[in-house]
Formats: structure tokens, sequence, C-alpha cells
């Protein structure tokens, strides 16, 4: 089975601030990866998929970019609003497993 | 408006048996692809199993597979999860997600209920 890896695993940064986060599939997913944001205690919310594809109604300050086996979201400003979990997903195939998460915090 | 409600969770001893339901409003839902996720407290969000519209496809998780069985019944836009053998790490919350289009198991969840909680211990 393909295993997904996200890194940083946490990470603090500035409002303002370029962030950016890396999944990495062990085998190439194409570009059937997807991002989620999850605040906490809420459900998951869809941000981007198709590795680059914005999903309706979230800021366009969230871009991912990526195909293969890496991927990346960056959060061109960070807002206080950003506080949150974030995971991708790869959908090529089952398995449809999620990578582990990096939680973002505003330092 | 997309609603999904989880319902059946609950304390359950090791090795015992629960079955959890998820009622879909709002969308088509004999024409999509159904999905269980789960998240341990504290931990990230875990794919548990799909299973296609018609019910001709289903996929497992390697950590569910031979215990738990996915089944949707969709005169009623009901999605099941029959748990059997249940573990003291298969405590979690567990939220049913729908695929974001029709008819197609290569596309992301865009709706996700709010989950129930599953707590097996002694």
């Amino acid at each position: 089975d393909i295993q997904m890896t996200q890194s940083p695993s946490s990470l603090s940064a500035s409002v303002g601030d370029r962030v950016s986060i890396t999944c990495r599939a062990s085998q190439g997913i194409s570009t059937y990866l997807a991002w989620y944001q999850q605040k906490p205690g809420k459900v998951p919310k869809l941000l981007i998929f198709s590795a680059s594809t914005l999903q309706s109604g979230v800021p366009s300050r969230f871009s991912g970019s990526g195909s293969g086996t890496d991927f990346t979201l960056t959060i061109s400003s960070l807002q206080p609003e950003d506080v949150a979990s974030y995971y991708c997903q790869k959908y090529n195939s089952a398995p449809f497993t999620f990578g582990p998460g990096t939680k973002v915090d505003i330092k | 408006e997309v609603q999904l409600l989880e319902s059946g969770g609950g304390l359950v001893q090791p090795g015992g048996s629960l079955r959890l339901s998820c009622t879909a409003s709002g969308f088509t839902f004999n024409n999509h692809v159904m999905t269980w996720v789960r998240q341990a407290p504290g931990k990230g969000l875990e794919w548990v199993s799909s299973i296609s519209s018609g019910s001709v496809s289903t996929y497992y998780a390697d950590s569910v597979k031979g215990r738990f069985t996915i089944s949707r019944d969709n005169s009623k836009n009901t999605l099941y999860l029959q748990m059997n053998s249940l573990r003291a790490e298969d405590t979690a919350v567990y939220s049913c997600a729908k695929l974001s289009s029709e008819n197609t198991f290569r596309v992301p969840l865009d709706y996700w209920g709010q989950g129930t909680l599953v707590t097996v211990s002694s």
C-alpha cells in the first residue's frame, strides 16, 4: 500500500508569514491528492483537491502544488483563523490514506 | 443543505460488537460513494472504509479488514458500519462522509458528519 507522510508535524509562525506543509506519497499518485483543514472541535473542511484546485469558498491565500509523489500546501499570509491541523489524503485508489497531519499555531 | 447524522456509538467491551448508522439528506444519496473515517482522541484522521453507490464495491483499511462491514440502504438514505471483535485501539469518533462527485471513488470528501464516539473498554 502507498504510505503518506507529512512534514513538519507541527509549526508555529507569525501572523502574515508564508507557511508551507509538505505531503509525500511512497509511490506516484498523479494529482489525486486533497488537503483538509480541521479546526479544534470541528469537522474537517476540504481546502484543495486535484493537488492544486481551490475548493469553492476557500480563501485565495491557500494554494497547493505538486504531482506524483511530492505535494505542498502553502498559506501565503498566515491568519489567526488558520490555526488548525492540516491533512493530505490520496484518492487515486484504495486504501484512501490520510497523512498524519500538521498542526499549525500562531507564534 | 447536505446533512449527515451518525448514531449508534457508545461504550462496548473488548470483543464486543456495535453497528453505526449515518442518515443522509440534501443530496442524491444513491448516486454517491460513501466513506467512514475515524479519529482517535487527540490523534489524526484515519480512513476506515468506503462503499460504492450500488454496494458492488467495498474497501477497508487493513486495521479493520475482517472485523468491520460497511453497507448501505439506498431506500432509507442510510449508511452502516457493523463493527465486530472490537479492540481498545478502535476507540474513536466515527464520522461518515460523502464524496464530492457521483459514482466515483476518485474524488475527495466534501461533507462530513459530526461523528459518534465509540469507546472500547472493560
